[in-house]
Formats: structure tokens, C-alpha cells, sequence
């Protein structure tokens, strides 16, 4: 079974600048999760998508950051206009469902750097 | 408020020895517990989770956790570390207030020495 797969795995950015993230989770799953960790820190969710519908973007700085999941599989999140302190691991994952006890399923990661 | 804390930043411990990452918890309701491994340039992997019952949870790679309410805490160990056991450790909850999303602790980095 294939992991969740994200793209670009780095990325390098000036401020002010705009960048996109891809993710593909894994097939079936229903659930998909962006978190961003910053250095030193856990991840934190910025938004989860139950099929293509939000579930809870509460932590998302909405002003400069999106996300969508188009037909319910893949996911893009996007910065624009980035700042210096959006530099972090940007991590994806997936469940088969709404999570309560199952699993979630992390991707790689994105490595940001905005200068 | 729901957390856990992670209150060792780095541990170093010697290849073959014992080992037990702490792990506190603030929870208002029976709390859901996870550990996750991250590997450098890795994502985040699950050990294992509590969410009721047996108090010792078994989990893959040869790790255990005990829940303990008395003390808040959930304690990862493992009885003799291997080299590849070297990574990031988190500690997490599941925030049972709102859409059932995770919570994670700041992690334990463990360096394994030779």
C-alpha cells in the first residue's frame, strides 16, 4: 500500500513570496490533515478535510494561507504572501476516517524556508 | 485546557540500555494517548496508543507504555535500545472537544551512543 506522498519535499522561498504544497493520501482514506511543525516544536493541525468538506481550520491564519481537496483525494496548501515565520515542516496526513482513534498517516513533509 | 508535556528535550542513552521518554498529561475527561517516532526526513510514524483497558499498551519496535492516572502520566519505554532507535519522539492527545483532531508535545530527541 502506498504511502502518503507530498511534493516538493524542500522549498526554498523570499518573503512575500507565494508557494504551493501538494499531497496524495492514502487511497480511501476520507480524512486529510495539514499540520505545520515548526523547529523544535510538534506538529500543530492548521486545517482537516473529511472528502472535500473542512472539518475544523480553526488554527489556519486564513489571511495568507489556503487549502482544498478538489474531489476529495488530493490536497494543496498554499502561502501567499509567505513570512519569514511560516519557515517549518508542513506534514500531511490521512485517515480512513474522522480520526478519534484511528490512525493518521503522515507523509514526509515539505521543508519550507522563507528568507 | 487538553495538553501533554514532554519535559526532556534531548536524551542520550547507550546502545543495548533501558529506556523511558516521560510524558505528562492535562486532560478533563479519560485521555486518548499516542506516541509517534519521526525519523530525520521522515514523517511521523505511530508506536502506539491507550484508550482504555490495559494500563501497559504494546506497541511496534519493541516499545511499551504505561498509562498511569495517579501520576498523569504515560511513559514510553523500551527495555534495550538499538542504534535505529535513534529519532524524534512525540507524545499526543486527542482533543475529544472538538472535531477529534491531535495534539502533540514538543518531542524527545534520543541520541543512541555506541
Amino acid at each position: 500500500e502506498a504511502g502518503v506522498a507530498q511534493s516538493p519535499r524542500y522549498k526554498i522561498i523570499e518573503k512575500r513570496q507565494s508557494v504551493a504544497f501538494w499531497c496524495n493520501p492514502i487511497s480511501g482514506h476520507a480524512t486529510l490533515y495539514w499540520y505545520q511543525q515548526i523547529l523544535g516544536q510538534g506538529p500543530k493541525l492548521l486545517i482537516q478535510f473529511q472528502n472535500n468538506g473542512v472539518v475544523d481550520d480553526s488554527q489556519l491564519p486564513k489571511d495568507r494561507f489556503s487549502a482544498e481537496r478538489l474531489k476529495g483525494v488530493d490536497s494543496t496548501l498554499k502561502i501567499q504572501p509567505a513570512k519569514l515565520e511560516d519557515s517549518a515542516v508542513y506534514l500531511c496526513a490521512s485517515s480512513p476516517e474522522l480520526a478519534g482513534g484511528n490512525e493518521q498517516f503522515f507523509g514526509p513533509g515539505t521543508r519550507l524556508t522563507v528568507l | 485546557a487538553q495538553s501533554v508535556t514532554q519535559p526532556d528535550i534531548h536524551i542520550t542513552v547507550s546502545e543495548g540500555a533501558s529506556l523511558e521518554l516521560r510524558c505528562n498529561y492535562s486532560y478533563g475527561a479519560t485521555p486518548y494517548l499516542f506516541w509517534y517516532v519521526q525519523s530525520p526526513g521522515q514523517g511521523l510514524q505511530l508506536l502506539l496508543k491507550y484508550f482504555s483497558g490495559d494500563t501497559l499498551v504494546q506497541g511496534i519496535k519493541g516499545f511499551e507504555a504505561e498509562f498511569k492516572r495517579s501520576q498523569s502520566s504515560f511513559n514510553l519505554r523500551k527495555p534495550s535500545v538499538h542504534w535505529s532507535d535513534a529519532a524524534e519522539y512525540f507524545c499526543a492527545g486527542l482533543d475529544q472537544t472538538g472535531a477529534n483532531n491531535l495534539f502533540f508535545g514538543t518531542g524527545t530527541r534520543l541520541t543512541v551512543i555506541p
